[in-house]
């Protein structure tokens, strides 16, 4: 089982619409997670970090269910320049006992006009 | 505040050749990551960097790939010598918060 798991879409979702995906990590004793977003040929920018009460930002909200191992991005209101690659990071302790942050493959998200 | 300045932007050698990617981070920060992307795959971790020292280069592929960093402002990662397979997107990204990266526009590797 990967690390870290997205579905790789792509999510077509008409302009104002509400979309929302998930992304499952196999490690329970994984200590932080964040939302990245990639633009075509573009670097990967952070998003949003996402804390263990869920937290929002603008039309943005992420949660995360330690429970099932998965955390989630939430968008309201679509607009067309949300049209991205949503890549997860999760943060681990690895073999060595340093951090090490893992990516997920990304989510590609196009909003249709 | 200049970002992460990545070197060359594009570059396109033959199969043997040595490449050398560059890397200057945003001053202030102490970690230095080196990814590669491609579409197969996805980001990869190659090797980071904790005050100029490699913490875990357990990403890199084979003994064919080396990265240093001799100072607080300068990154290289050398593939000696290249191969078709590695052909990808280098990515190089500090930080100075946990998960917080900010990457470099990239170097877009082609080996013919």
């Amino acid at each position: 089982r990967k690390e870290v798991e997205q579905d790789p879409g792509p999510f077509n979702v008409p302009e104002g619409a509400t979309v929302a995906f998930n992304c499952t990590y196999s490690n329970s004793a994984s200590q932080s997670f964040f939302w990245y977003r990639q633009d075509c040929r573009k670097e990967p920018k952070l998003l949003m970090s996402v804390y263990s009460s869920g937290n929002e930002d603008g039309r943005f909200t992420a949660q995360l269910n330690r429970a099932s191992q998965y955390i989630s991005l939430l968008i309201r209101d679509s607009k067309l320049s949300d049209s991205a690659t949503y890549l997860c990071v999760v943060t681990d302790i690895s073999n060595f006992g340093n951090e090490k942050l893992t990516f997920g493959t990304g989510t590609r998200l196009t909003i249709i006009p | 505040d200049a970002g992460v300045i990545q070197s060359p932007r594009h570059e396109v050698t033959e199969m043997g050749q040595e490449v050398t990617l560059r890397c200057k981070p945003i001053s202030g920060h102490d970690y230095l990551f080196w990814y590669r992307q491609t579409m197969m795959r996805g980001l990869e971790l190659l090797i980071y960097f904790n005050n100029n020292v490699p913490i875990d280069d357990s990403g890199m592929p084979e003994d064919r790939f080396s990265a240093k960093m001799p100072n607080a402002s300068f990154s290289t990662l050398k593939i000696q010598p290249s191969e078709p397979r590695d052909s990808a997107v280098y990515f190089c990204a500090s930080s100075l918060v946990r998960g917080e990266l900010f990457f470099g526009e990239g170097s877009r590797l082609t080996v013919l």
